[in-house]
Protein backbone atom coordinates (compact mmCIF):
# COMPACT_ATOMS: atom_id res chain seq x y z
CA UNK A 1 0.00 0.00 0.00
CA UNK A 2 1.30 3.54 -0.05
CA UNK A 3 3.93 4.48 2.59
CA UNK A 4 3.99 8.19 4.11
CA UNK A 5 7.42 8.99 5.60
CA UNK A 6 7.69 11.46 8.96
CA UNK A 7 10.69 12.83 10.09
CA UNK A 8 11.91 12.87 12.40
CA UNK A 9 10.20 10.64 15.17
CA UNK A 10 11.59 11.69 18.26
CA UNK A 11 12.65 15.49 18.64
CA UNK A 12 13.72 17.62 21.66
CA UNK A 13 14.23 20.56 21.77
CA UNK A 14 14.59 23.70 24.04
CA UNK A 15 12.08 26.23 24.73
CA UNK A 16 11.90 29.39 22.61
CA UNK A 17 13.72 27.26 19.20
CA UNK A 18 11.72 25.98 16.41
CA UNK A 19 11.36 22.66 14.55
CA UNK A 20 10.30 21.31 11.47
CA UNK A 21 8.70 18.12 11.16
CA UNK A 22 8.60 16.27 7.72
CA UNK A 23 5.43 14.09 6.08
CA UNK A 24 6.39 12.45 2.41
CA UNK A 25 4.32 10.15 -0.20
CA UNK A 26 6.99 8.17 -1.20
CA UNK A 27 5.22 6.47 -3.87
CA UNK A 28 2.36 8.75 -4.96
CA UNK A 29 0.94 12.37 -5.28
CA UNK A 30 -0.34 13.89 -2.12
CA UNK A 31 -2.76 16.49 -3.18
CA UNK A 32 -3.99 16.73 0.75
CA UNK A 33 -2.11 16.53 3.57
CA UNK A 34 -3.51 16.71 7.35
CA UNK A 35 -1.67 17.29 10.05
CA UNK A 36 -2.62 16.14 13.90
CA UNK A 37 -1.57 16.29 17.30
CA UNK A 38 -2.34 13.94 19.40
CA UNK A 39 -2.31 13.41 23.23
CA UNK A 40 -1.50 10.60 25.62
CA UNK A 41 -4.48 8.35 25.28
CA UNK A 42 -6.17 10.74 23.48
CA UNK A 43 -7.97 11.15 20.56
CA UNK A 44 -6.54 12.94 16.89
CA UNK A 45 -6.91 16.40 16.89
CA UNK A 46 -7.00 17.83 13.40
CA UNK A 47 -4.56 20.89 13.42
CA UNK A 48 -4.44 22.12 9.59
CA UNK A 49 -5.15 20.49 5.97
CA UNK A 50 -2.79 21.60 3.47
CA UNK A 51 -3.51 21.52 -0.31
CA UNK A 52 -0.18 21.67 -2.37
CA UNK A 53 0.56 24.82 -3.88
CA UNK A 54 -1.87 26.89 -1.43
CA UNK A 55 -1.96 28.12 1.94
CA UNK A 56 -2.98 25.76 4.81
CA UNK A 57 -6.43 25.84 6.00
CA UNK A 58 -6.63 25.81 10.13
CA UNK A 59 -8.77 24.40 12.30
CA UNK A 60 -10.65 26.74 14.91
CA UNK A 61 -7.92 27.18 17.71
CA UNK A 62 -4.83 26.58 16.11
CA UNK A 63 -2.50 29.52 15.72
CA UNK A 64 -1.55 29.56 12.33
CA UNK A 65 1.81 32.00 13.18
CA UNK A 66 2.93 29.12 15.72
CA UNK A 67 2.80 26.00 13.52
CA UNK A 68 3.20 26.99 10.18
CA UNK A 69 2.62 24.86 7.56
CA UNK A 70 3.93 24.13 4.26
CA UNK A 71 2.96 21.95 0.94
CA UNK A 72 5.21 23.16 -2.02
CA UNK A 73 4.94 19.87 -3.81
CA UNK A 74 2.88 16.77 -4.11
CA UNK A 75 5.06 14.87 -1.87
CA UNK A 76 6.27 16.99 0.47
CA UNK A 77 4.32 18.73 3.81
CA UNK A 78 5.82 20.24 6.52
CA UNK A 79 4.84 21.22 9.91
CA UNK A 80 7.20 23.92 11.64
CA UNK A 81 6.40 24.67 15.51
CA UNK A 82 8.11 28.19 16.29
CA UNK A 83 9.01 29.67 19.24
CA UNK A 84 8.16 26.19 20.79
CA UNK A 85 7.25 25.68 24.66
CA UNK A 86 6.91 22.79 26.56
CA UNK A 87 3.09 22.65 26.61
CA UNK A 88 3.99 22.20 22.68
CA UNK A 89 5.07 18.59 24.11
CA UNK A 90 3.15 16.14 22.04
CA UNK A 91 2.89 13.37 19.47
CA UNK A 92 2.15 14.64 15.77
CA UNK A 93 1.03 12.82 12.99
CA UNK A 94 0.46 13.77 9.14
CA UNK A 95 -1.75 12.18 6.78
CA UNK A 96 -1.48 11.98 3.20
CA UNK A 97 -4.66 11.78 0.39
CA UNK A 98 -3.78 9.96 -3.01
CA UNK A 99 -4.52 12.50 -5.51
CA UNK A 100 -5.00 9.99 -8.04
CA UNK A 101 -7.20 7.65 -6.92
CA UNK A 102 -10.77 8.60 -6.07
CA UNK A 103 -12.89 8.36 -2.51
CA UNK A 104 -11.30 9.68 0.20
CA UNK A 105 -8.30 7.09 1.77
CA UNK A 106 -5.97 8.08 3.80
CA UNK A 107 -2.18 7.36 4.71
CA UNK A 108 -0.44 8.37 8.41
CA UNK A 109 2.86 9.03 8.43
CA UNK A 110 4.56 7.04 11.55
CA UNK A 111 4.17 10.39 14.03
CA UNK A 112 6.95 12.60 15.44
CA UNK A 113 7.26 12.85 19.36
CA UNK A 114 7.74 16.62 20.08
CA UNK A 115 9.16 17.39 23.55
CA UNK A 116 10.13 20.54 24.75
CA UNK A 117 12.14 21.24 27.59
CA UNK B 1 -17.21 21.65 11.14
CA UNK B 2 -18.15 18.09 11.83
CA UNK B 3 -18.37 16.19 15.57
CA UNK B 4 -18.03 12.74 15.99
CA UNK B 5 -18.61 11.13 19.18
CA UNK B 6 -17.54 7.74 20.01
CA UNK B 7 -18.52 5.02 22.99
CA UNK B 8 -16.93 3.87 25.14
CA UNK B 9 -14.36 5.17 25.96
CA UNK B 10 -13.05 1.67 27.42
CA UNK B 11 -14.20 -2.03 26.62
CA UNK B 12 -12.88 -4.96 28.36
CA UNK B 13 -14.63 -8.32 26.85
CA UNK B 14 -13.43 -12.00 27.85
CA UNK B 15 -11.46 -13.40 24.43
CA UNK B 16 -13.97 -14.78 22.01
CA UNK B 17 -15.96 -12.27 22.85
CA UNK B 18 -17.74 -9.77 20.47
CA UNK B 19 -17.29 -5.73 21.12
CA UNK B 20 -19.23 -2.97 19.65
CA UNK B 21 -18.16 0.51 19.33
CA UNK B 22 -20.40 2.98 18.57
CA UNK B 23 -20.31 6.66 16.74
CA UNK B 24 -22.27 9.54 16.11
CA UNK B 25 -21.38 12.28 13.78
CA UNK B 26 -23.19 16.01 12.74
CA UNK B 27 -22.63 16.73 9.72
CA UNK B 28 -25.03 15.05 7.05
CA UNK B 29 -22.79 15.98 4.18
CA UNK B 30 -19.87 13.33 5.22
CA UNK B 31 -19.53 10.13 3.15
CA UNK B 32 -16.60 8.40 4.14
CA UNK B 33 -16.28 6.92 7.41
CA UNK B 34 -13.50 4.75 8.37
CA UNK B 35 -12.26 2.93 11.30
CA UNK B 36 -8.32 3.01 12.60
CA UNK B 37 -6.98 0.55 15.31
CA UNK B 38 -3.78 2.31 17.07
CA UNK B 39 -1.11 0.94 19.01
CA UNK B 40 0.37 2.97 21.69
CA UNK B 41 2.86 5.82 19.69
CA UNK B 42 2.41 4.06 16.32
CA UNK B 43 0.37 5.39 13.55
CA UNK B 44 -3.44 4.31 13.14
CA UNK B 45 -4.03 1.64 10.91
CA UNK B 46 -7.07 1.71 9.08
CA UNK B 47 -8.65 -1.85 9.32
CA UNK B 48 -12.60 -1.10 7.86
CA UNK B 49 -13.90 1.82 5.95
CA UNK B 50 -18.01 2.08 4.60
CA UNK B 51 -18.57 4.98 1.91
CA UNK B 52 -22.53 6.40 2.44
CA UNK B 53 -23.76 4.39 -0.22
CA UNK B 54 -23.79 1.11 2.02
CA UNK B 55 -25.23 0.10 4.88
CA UNK B 56 -22.75 -2.70 5.79
CA UNK B 57 -19.55 -4.28 4.87
CA UNK B 58 -17.61 -7.20 6.63
CA UNK B 59 -14.33 -8.35 6.87
CA UNK B 60 -13.57 -11.67 8.29
CA UNK B 61 -13.47 -11.27 12.16
CA UNK B 62 -14.73 -7.30 11.77
CA UNK B 63 -17.76 -5.39 10.50
CA UNK B 64 -19.34 -1.76 10.28
CA UNK B 65 -22.78 -0.99 10.21
CA UNK B 66 -24.37 2.87 9.10
CA UNK B 67 -27.54 4.40 9.64
CA UNK B 68 -27.37 7.66 7.32
CA UNK B 69 -30.40 8.45 8.55
CA UNK B 70 -29.84 8.30 12.48
CA UNK B 71 -26.20 9.74 11.73
CA UNK B 72 -24.23 6.25 13.45
CA UNK B 73 -21.95 3.87 12.79
CA UNK B 74 -20.76 1.18 14.67
CA UNK B 75 -17.39 -1.58 14.36
CA UNK B 76 -17.73 -5.15 15.53
CA UNK B 77 -15.73 -7.36 16.57
CA UNK B 78 -16.32 -10.89 16.46
CA UNK B 79 -14.33 -13.76 18.28
CA UNK B 80 -12.01 -11.66 19.93
CA UNK B 81 -8.34 -12.11 20.34
CA UNK B 82 -5.61 -10.98 22.50
CA UNK B 83 -4.08 -8.98 19.55
CA UNK B 84 -7.19 -6.97 19.03
CA UNK B 85 -6.35 -5.12 22.45
CA UNK B 86 -5.74 -1.47 20.82
CA UNK B 87 -7.17 2.02 20.80
CA UNK B 88 -9.73 2.17 18.10
CA UNK B 89 -10.98 5.66 16.62
CA UNK B 90 -13.94 6.34 14.12
CA UNK B 91 -13.81 8.92 11.71
CA UNK B 92 -15.87 11.01 8.89
CA UNK B 93 -14.75 12.34 6.11
CA UNK B 94 -16.46 15.48 4.66
CA UNK B 95 -16.97 16.85 1.44
CA UNK B 96 -13.81 18.74 1.44
CA UNK B 97 -11.98 15.23 2.24
CA UNK B 98 -11.09 16.48 6.04
CA UNK B 99 -11.59 13.99 8.30
CA UNK B 100 -12.79 14.09 12.03
CA UNK B 101 -11.56 11.66 14.36
CA UNK B 102 -13.97 10.00 17.41
CA UNK B 103 -12.67 10.46 21.05
CA UNK B 104 -11.08 6.65 20.74
CA UNK B 105 -12.21 3.41 22.49
CA UNK B 106 -9.30 1.53 24.42
CA UNK B 107 -9.76 -2.01 23.73
CA UNK B 108 -8.74 -4.92 26.22
CA UNK B 109 -8.99 -8.28 25.16
CA UNK B 110 -8.68 -10.62 28.39
CA UNK B 111 -6.99 -13.75 27.79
Amino acid sequence: GAVVSQHPSRVICKSGTSVKIECRSLDFQATTMFWYRQFPKKSLMLMATSNEGSKATYEQGVEKDKFLINHASLTLSTLTVTSAHPEDSSFYICSARDGTLSGNTIYFGEGSWLTVV
Amino acid sequence: GENVEQHPSTLSVQEGDSAVIKCTYSDSASNYFPWYKQELGKRPQLIIDIRSNVGEKKDQRIAVTLNKTAKHFSLHITETQPEDSAVYFCAASTAGNQFYFGTGTSLTVIP
